[in-house]
């Protein structure tokens, strides 16, 4: 099946920081979803890209649907202690068939 | 708000034993999907129901079935279970397609 790389796997940073991680694909993809999951719960949708070049916020989280419509980026500003979790991407092909995730960036923020 | 409810949230099965994973939504969605999460890998597929009365096989169907009991209850079984189906499983719902879907609190299953 179609593969996501995501990257960075894991991220240990300062609170405060800011955080960048992209997802690759060697597929073309139409939608580009952002999730966020923390211990023992379900991943939690943060932002949905529908379009080449789109870029989209929800508060300090900004992702980007990238123009060849091969990777995605999202980025954390001022990074806080509950920003940590797992962060997956996951992209959907143009015949809207199943997601195809990424293997997830672990964040960790010291106070 | 309920949202998505999984039972079990963990289970101990020796291999060979057979068990059903339950899920149901109280959001009215169309669509009910169930996901198996292993460490690094993401979430891959495992069955999906887009409707009540259908259901059709994702990437990893092998070694599960699934029945779409009503439009709330999608449920997850292993018949035979294998120490290769030791994951987290989880049970997810959207209005229609994949993409905004709701997940639940995932079932931890070990197989041993």
């Amino acid at each position: 099946g179609q593969q996501l790389n995501q990257s960075p796997q894991s991220m240990f940073i300062q609170e405060g920081e800011d955080v960048s991680m992209n997802c690759t694909s060697s597929s073309i993809f139409n939608t580009w979803l952002w999730y966020k999951q923390e211990p023992g719960e379900g991943p939690v949708l943060l932002i949905a890209l529908y379009k080449a070049g789109e870029l989209t916020s929800n508060g300090r989280l900004t992702a980007q649907f990238g123009i060849t419509r091969k990777d995605s980026f999202l980025n954390i500003s001022a990074s806080i202690p509950s920003d940590v979790g797992i962060y997956f991407c996951a992209g959907q092909d143009n015949a809207g068939n199943m997601l195809t995730f990424g293997g997830g960036t672990r964040l960790m923020v010291k106070p | 708000n309920a949202g998505v409810t999984q039972t079990p949230k963990f289970q101990v099965l020796k291999t060979g034993q057979s068990m059903t994973l339950q899920c149901a939504q109280d959001m009215n969605h169309n669509s009910m999907y169930w996901y198996r999460q292993d460490p690094g890998m993401g979430l891959r597929l495992i069955y999906y129901s887009a409707s009540e009365g259908t259901t059709d096989k994702g990437e990893v169907p092998n070694g599960y079935n699934v029945s779409r009991l009503n439009k709330r209850e999608f449920s997850l079984r292993l018949e035979s279970a294998a120490p290769s189906q030791t994951s987290v499983y989880f049970c997810a719902s959207s209005d229609q397609g994949f993409t905004e879907a709701f997940f639940g609190q995932g079932t931890r299953l070990t197989v041993v």
